[in-house]
Order: C-alpha cells, then structure tokens, then sequence
C-alpha cells in the first residue's frame, strides 16, 4: 500500500498569514492527488484534484502543487473559516489512501 | 440538488452485520462513481471502498472479505453491507461521489459528500 505522510501534524497561524502544508508519497502516485478540507462534526470538502487543480467554488487562496512523490497544499492569506484539518488523498492505484491530517489552528 | 444521504447506522455487538445505505439524489449513481470512506473517533479518513460505473469494485485492505459495495440502480442508492464486525470497524461512515482518473493520470476527487451515519461495534 501507498503511505501518505503529512507535514505537519499541526500548525499555528493567525488570520492574514499563508501556510504550506506537505504531502509525501512513499511512491510515485503521479497527479493522482487530492486535497480535502474537513471541520469538526462535517464532512470532508474537496479543495484540490489532481494535485493542483482548483474544485469550484473554492476560494483562490487555496492552490496545489508537485508531482510524484512531493506535494503540497498552500493557504495564502488565511481566513477565520479556514482553521480546521487537511488531508490527502492518493488514488494512483488501490487500495485509496489518505495522510493522517494536519491541523490548522488559530495562533 | 445534488444531495447524499446516508442511513443505517447504529449500535453493533462484534461479529454482527449491518447495512448501510446512501440514498442519492442530483445525479444517477448507475453512471457513476461512488465510494465510502469511514472516520474512527479522532482520528483520520480511511477510504473503505468504491464501485465504478462498470462494476469494477475495490476494497481496502482492513474490509476485504468482510464488507459489500453494491448499489440498486432502481433505487439510485449505494449500500455497504458490513459481515462480522469488529471494535474497530467503530467510526463514522461517509459516501462520497468519487470523479475517478482520466488516462492521463489526473485524479478529479470526492466531490459530493454525505453527512456521515456512525456507526458503533460494541459488546
């Protein structure tokens, strides 16, 4: 199976700043990658497919990048609903997996 | 609107079975894509299983042998049937529309998701 290794676990921002969140595969998993954005008590919301392409209705603040085993999830110009936890998804072959999360916290 | 609803969740006793199911709305499950992903107390998403649009079906590893995927076209519902359930099979369980791989390698995600139905296997 395909590990999904986030970092960090955890981060502490303020409103205004940007945040780069990590994605590693422990192999190639091409652009088959996804970014979620999930709230206490919801479910999860599609923000990024195939690693770098914007879901509609998301704000542009929120952009992908890389290919292959790296990857990365950027917030730029963090809002009070962006505070909750991120994930990625790898779908390059089955089974399906997810990284463990990383949570964003108000500093 | 496009809408899923899940149901069937419930309080289990280990080795028990269950049936969840999805009921879809907005779009028509037999032409598409559809997984489900569960959620253990505080922790993180683990993908369970998806059924593609030509009945190509795939597990993860802690389900297979255990856990059914099917849907009921007439219906337009997708269904998990859980056999002999475990203290860990405990989480909340979510379907999701799954958009699936174009050739060239671009994965297009989980777009539309249900709120979840839990799900608690305990003696």
């Amino acid at each position: 199976d395909i590990q999904m290794t986030q970092s960090p676990s955890s981060v502490s921002a303020s409103v205004g700043d940007s945040v780069t969140i990590t994605c590693r595969a422990s192999q190639n998993v091409n652009s088959n990658l996804a970014w979620y954005q999930q709230k206490p008590g919801k479910a999860p919301k599609l923000l990024i497919y195939a690693a770098s392409g914007l879901q509609s209705g998301v704000p542009s603040r929120f952009s992908g990048s890389g290919s292959g085993t790296d990857f990365t999830l950027t917030i730029h110009s963090l809002q009070p609903e962006d505070f909750a936890t991120y994930y990625c998804q790898q779908a390059n072959s089955f089974p399906y997996t997810f990284g463990q999360g990383t949570k964003l916290e108000i500093k | 609107e496009v809408q899923l609803v899940e149901t069937g969740g419930g309080l289990i006793r280990p080795g028990g079975s269950l049936r969840l199911s999805c009921e879809v709305s907005g779009f028509t499950v037999r032409t598409s894509h559809m997984s489900w992903v569960r959620q253990a107390p505080g922790q993180g998403l683990e993908w369970v299983a998806v059924i593609y649009n030509v009945d190509t079906i795939h597990y993860g590893d802690s389900v297979r042998g255990r856990f059914t995927i099917s849907r009921d076209n007439s219906k337009n519902t997708l269904y998990l049937q859980m056999n002999n359930l475990r203290t860990e099979d405990t989480a909340v369980y979510f379907c999701a529309r799954d958009m699936g791989r174009s050739p060239k390698y671009y994965y297009y995600g989980m777009d539309v998701w249900g709120q979840g139905t839990t799900v608690t296997v305990s003696s």
